[in-house]
């Protein structure tokens, strides 16, 4: 089973600020990596496929790099909306697995 | 709109059993693999089960396997999930995930999720 392991655990920023996070595999995912937001209360939601693609109705300031094992999410500049928790997923080897999470809180 | 709208949760002893339903409207429903993905309490996500659109072909998590199984009706666009020989381990939100269009297991569209906690 593919490890994925998400750093920072917790990211505190401001709004308007660029947010950075990191994913990394245990053995290479290619280009099989998906990231998700996640809010309390809420449903996690699919914010880029195939390492790199925003998904339907996902704002630009969210873009996806990598491939192989090392994977970075980035947020251009921080809106309030997006304080959350963010987890990797790869699907290249079954199981599909995902990452701990990083919590991306208010400084 | 695609929804998905997961029911049958509650709280089971240990060695209890469920059957968890997730009804999706909004699109094609027997042309997209389906999944459940679950979420211990203050935890991450850890993918269950998974089925294809016709349902011929099923998956299982290695920590459910022989326990849980996953169906779906076409005719009533309507998935499930049947838990037996519940543990405590095994209490979380479930939640039903859409496959997205093309593969099984990236999750495009998630319901509100189902509490399952198994206590006596």
């Amino acid at each position: 089973e593919i490890v994925l392991t998400q750093s920072p655990a917790t990211l505190s920023l401001s709004p308007g600020e660029r947010a950075t996070l990191s994913c990394r595999a245990s053995q290479s995912v290619s280009s099989f990596l998906a990231w998700y937001q996640q809010k309390p209360g809420q449903a996690p939601r699919l914010l880029i496929y195939d390492a790199s693609n925003r998904a339907t109705g996902i704002p630009a300031r969210f873009s996806g790099s990598g491939s192989g094992t090392d994977f970075t999410l980035t947020i251009s500049s921080l809106e309030p909306e997006d304080f959350a928790v963010y987890y990797c997923q790869q699907r290249s080897v079954w199981p599909p697995t995902f990452g701990g999470g990083t919590m991306v809180e208010i400084k | 709109e695609v929804q998905l709208l997961e029911s049958g949760g509650g709280l089971v002893q240990p060695g209890g059993s469920l059957r968890l339903s997730c009804a999706a409207s909004g699109f094609t429903f027997n042309s997209y693999a389906m999944n459940w993905v679950r979420q211990a309490p203050g935890k991450g996500l850890e993918w269950v089960s998974g089925i294809s659109g016709g349902g011929g072909s099923t998956y299982y998590a290695d920590s459910v396997k022989g326990r849980f199984t996953i169906s779906r009706d076409n005719s009533k666009d309507t998935l499930y999930l049947q838990v037996n020989s519940l543990r405590a381990e095994d209490t979380a939100v479930y939640y039903c995930a859409k496959g997205k269009t093309g593969t099984t297991y990236y999750f495009e569209y998630w319901g509100q999720g189902a509490l399952v906690t198994v206590s006596s």
